[in-house]
């Protein structure tokens, strides 16, 4: 069965530093992979995602992500952040059912805190 | 376009009483979930479907029931509300490729 793990619960830093966010999964079949950011009460919004082709996946506001098959990581990075970053970020993995189509499964969550 | 609409945008149920969320999208989508967000916990997978007639259970589905009826709508049942079932539950379509779009998200108390 597929997981995720993200690594960090909590990432503090401060505005204009760059910033990782570790990812990793677990599947025994290719997989298709996300990032997904949620504001303070208000629903998720795609950061970007991975499908196919070149592993480094650039999306919007300035993320970008890097697939590794071999360490089976999908790593969310932005080279300078802003306090407006501030959000709760989840990395997911799709599931194929033989059923119904794909879903998705979801890590814990990150909550990256930009101070000044 | 509205997109993914939720209903009721908060609920509070007393233990044992049953109700429905419900959830509307106007994408023409084929694919529906349902995902349930508790602290800590991320977003886990209730149910979901791919079309009129066709469900099928995600990670947490105990104590819920879905159903498909139309392309639009996909509702989820409480039958019996406990207070484990204290949350935030949000709905979400599928477009094309594989990208989900959610809705506002019901929060839900059950005392």
């Amino acid at each position: 069965a597929q997981s995720v793990t993200q690594l960090d619960s909590q990432v503090p830093v401060f505005e204009e530093a760059p910033v990782e966010l570790r990812c990793n999964y677990s599947s025994s079949v290719s997989v298709y992979l996300f990032w997904y950011v949620q504001y303070p009460n208000q629903g998720l919004q795609l950061l970007l995602k991975y499908l196919s082709g070149s592993t480094l996946v650039k999306g919007i506001n300035g993320f970008e992500a890097e697939f590794n098959k071999s360490q089976t990581s999908f790593h969310l990075r932005k080279p300078s952040v802003h306090i407006s970053d501030t959000a709760e970020y989840f990395c997911a993995v799709s599931v194929l059912s033989n059923q119904a189509g794909t879903a998705l499964i979801f890590g814990k969550g990150t909550t990256l805190s930009v101070s000044s | 376009n509205a997109g993914v609409t939720q209903t009721p945008k908060f609920q509070v149920l007393k233990t044992g009483q049953s109700m429905t969320l419900q959830c509307a999208q106007d994408m023409n989508h084929e694919y529906m979930s349902w995902y349930r967000q508790d602290p800590g916990m991320g977003l886990r997978l209730i149910h979901y479907s791919v079309g009129a007639g066709i469900t099928d259970q995600g990670e947490v589905p105990n104590g819920y029931n879905v159903s498909r009826s139309t392309t639009e709508d996909f509702p989820l049942r409480l039958l019996s509300a406990a207070p484990s079932q204290t949350s935030v539950y949000f709905c979400a379509t599928q477009g094309s490729p594989y990208e989900q779009y959610f809705g506002p998200g019901t929060r839900l108390t059950v005392t």
